[in-house]
């Protein structure tokens, strides 16, 4: 157990509609990051956050958003879903802001009907 | 671009035999470079990372990776291979140098590892 947690482990939904993603980091980490693991684009990375703050961008899409709230656990919202959206959706933390070593939750795998 | 490649979809090996996963990157600068593994429906799990010093490093359940600066190589190996090894293995490189996006990994597509009776 890499000490992450990840809700929903399963979310199956309608195209066109909005998801809510959330990731609670281990204890003592400020550092939250989104990756998306699908079968054509592999393991990419979407967003990091530190301490509450926004640090990277990666190709997270217009659609997609994500916060990261005081108690250093962080949502990602998708919305005006598509059929290619679905995927694997893994959250990490790590105790800095550069990731020295990144702990990875279960993710949650999303699929859109 | 900073750029992962593992050259192989699929390693079979025989269990007790030796196994290499190879992994060769693209970055500027000197990477950090790490291996992790997922096992069906599982995340990712950390095995092992390069930061600086001996080439070769040391990490979980057996395996050990080699850094080649001059081939620009981490190859995982493990010396005998045990059938619940079987799982998909990543690597990754994240960058070392100032200003860039320090935390995000980089991964390769993985390699998908089975090791038969």
């Amino acid at each position: 157990d890499s000490g992450v947690t990840q809700t929903p482990k399963h979310l199956i939904t309608a195209t066109g509609q909005r998801v809510t993603l959330r990731c609670s980091p281990r204890s003592g980490d400020l550092s939250v990051y989104w990756y998306q693991q699908s079968l054509d684009q592999g393991l990419q990375f979407l967003i990091q956050y530190y301490n509450g703050e926004e640090r990277a961008k990666g190709n997270i899409l217009e659609r997609f958003s994500a916060q990261q709230f005081p108690d250093l656990h962080s949502e990602l919202n998708l919305s005006s879903l598509e059929l290619g959206d679905s995927a694997l959706y893994f959250c990490a933390s790590s105790v800095d802001s550069v990731g020295t070593e990144a702990f990875f939750g279960q993710g949650t795998r999303l699929t859109v009907v | 671009a900073q750029s992962v490649a593992q050259p192989e979809d699929q390693v079979n090996v025989a269990e007790g035999n030796p196994l290499t996963v190879k992994c060769t990157y693209s970055v500027s600068g000197n990477p950090y470079l790490f291996w992790y593994v997922q096992y069906p429906n599982r995340g990712l799990q950390f095995l092992l990372k390069y930061i600086t010093g001996d080439n070769l490093v040391k990490g979980s359940y057996g395996f050990e990776a080699e850094f080649n600066k001059s081939q620009t190589s981490f190859h995982l190996k493990k010396p005998s291979a045990l059938v619940s090894d079987s799982a998909l293995y990543f690597c990754a490189v994240r960058d070392r140098d100032r200003g860039s996006t320090l935390g995000r990994l980089y991964f390769g597509r993985g390699t998908q590892l089975t090791v038969w009776p």
